[in-house]
């Protein structure tokens, strides 16, 4: 079974829409959990982190489900420059090691 | 912020030679590197934890001997890709979380990638 895992998309969807992704993970040990953002053929670059009450960024908010061992990432009011691929990453139970969903990928249309 | 810089972007390469990719930390110490690869249309696969002054710790199925890791000091971790074949290219990407941080805080700076394309 995969450390992290989430729906590779891609979600497609209009400006302006509200889009959600979720992010399961297998190691109820993992303390600690992010979503990185990476544009095509660049390295991935932090969005934020998920904090156990849930945070918001502007029209980014995350939360953190540990019962049902999930994240998740809302995008309201999306823009063009939101297209990207949405990496969920989980830091192990030993604490030393990163694991990185398969990404899901986000387009958004004019 | 803190930055990562890897070298060289992009290299090409002949089967059966051998490849170094260099990680520094620039503007601070990292005791732990991590080394992932990449592959088209998936995701990081995390290789090895690269710990300053010992060995690397492997991850299942990556062959230590292959890839070669080295942690010599605090800024530096080398990828060596020995003995390259076309099925190990790919993009091979470093991270680092800075010494000093809190088990569980977390932000990892990344390098900008290292594309390796062997013939």
């Amino acid at each position: 079974r995969k450390e992290v895992e989430q729906d590779p998309g891609p979600f497609n969807v209009p400006e302006g829409a509200t889009v959600a992704f979720n992010c399961t993970y297998s190691n109820s040990a993992s303390q600690s959990f992010f979503w990185y953002r990476q544009d095509c053929r660049k390295e991935p670059k932090l969005l934020m982190s998920v904090y156990s009450s849930g945070n918001e960024d502007g029209r980014f908010t995350a939360q953190l489900n540990r019962a049902s061992q999930y994240i998740s990432l809302l995008i309201r009011d999306s823009k063009l420059s939101d297209s990207a691929t949405y990496l969920c990453v989980v830091n192990s139970g030993n604490f030393n090691k990163f694991y990185f969903g398969s990404g899901t990928k986000l387009n958004v249309k004019p | 912020g803190a930055v990562v810089s890897q070298h060289p972007s992009r290299v090409i390469c002949k089967s059966g030679t051998s490849v170094k990719i260099e990680c520094r930390s620039l503007d601070f110490q990292a005791t732990t590197m991590f080394w992932y690869r990449q592959f088209p249309k998936q995701s990081l696969m995390l290789m090895a934890t690269s710990n300053e002054g010992s060995k690397a710790t492997y991850e299942q199925g990556v062959e230590k001997d292959k890839f070669l890791i080295n942690h010599a000091s605090l800024t530096l971790s080398t990828l060596t890709v020995t003995s390259a074949h076309p099925e190990d290219s790919s993009f091979y990407i470093c991270s680092a979380k800075r010494t000093g941080t809190s088990s569980n805080a977390g932000e990892l700076f990344f390098g900008e990638g290292s594309r390796l394309t062997v013939l």
